[in-house]
């Protein structure tokens, strides 16, 4: 089982701070995915990246996957209480498994 | 609007009894698939199905039956329900033509056993 771990496990910030999400793992993945989960529903896919180095924005959101393909990062700017929720990376293998992150919960307050 | 829905929210059971988690999607999506979610674990794959009638081993199956009779249709079952079974239960779906396995999930089963 690949393990992916996630940094930090929880984190609470200011309305407007900016934050840095951490995905890392020793395995190597064909594309990383990044979901988020709000209370009291399943997770939903923000975004898939697929080359090392590649770098995707999402209004706020900018993701960037590894030169390695083993690790990556979501970073939000200006962070609003709408952010708040459970982000989970997710890594594919060849063999089209996906392997789930430990997940990172983040709290904006206003 | 498409979506993935699961029989219950919220469930309590009492050890040893029978469970049954039903997961319905509608967007005619090949694959199926069920996992648990536990703080600080992330989400850890029980079983998935490619097709109808077929089923796959996850990570933990122990303790765990899938059934697939209807493609829409993938149901979880705990034969002998146990204390650490108490956990959320999460069924995705996925098209078999996604290159990258892009799963969509159900809002989840909240289930106790006591």
């Amino acid at each position: 089982t690949q393990l992916l771990e996630q940094s930090p496990q929880f984190l609470s910030i200011q309305e407007g701070e900016n934050l840095t999400v951490y995905c890392n793992s020793s395995s190597v993945f064909s594309s990383l995915q990044w979901y988020r989960q709000e209370p009291g529903e399943g997770p939903v896919l923000l975004v898939t990246v697929v080359t090392g180095g590649e770098v995707k924005k999402l209004k706020r959101l900018t993701f960037q996957f590894g030169d390695a393909r083993k690790d990556s990062s979501l970073h939000i700017t200006a962070a609003q209480p709408g952010d708040t929720g459970l982000y989970l990376c997710a890594g594919l293998t060849g063999a089209n498994n996906l392997f789930f992150g430990t997940g990172t919960r983040l709290t904006v307050i206003p | 609007d498409v979506k993935v829905t699961q029989s219950s929210r919220y469930l309590v059971k009492r050890t040893g009894e029978k469970v049954f988690l039903e997961c319905v999607q509608d967007m005619d999506h090949e694959n199926m698939f069920w996992y648990r979610q536990d703080p600080g674990l992330g989400l850890r794959l029980i079983y998935f199905s490619y097709d109808v009638k077929m089923k796959e081993k996850g990570d933990i199956p122990e303790g765990y039956s899938v059934s697939r009779e209807k493609k829409e249709r993938f149901s979880l079952i705990l034969e002998s329900a146990s204390t650490n079974q108490t956990s959320m239960y999460l069924c995705a779906s996925s098209p078999r033509s996604s290159s990258y396995n892009e799963q969509f999930f159900g809002p989840g089963t909240r289930l106790t056993v006591l």
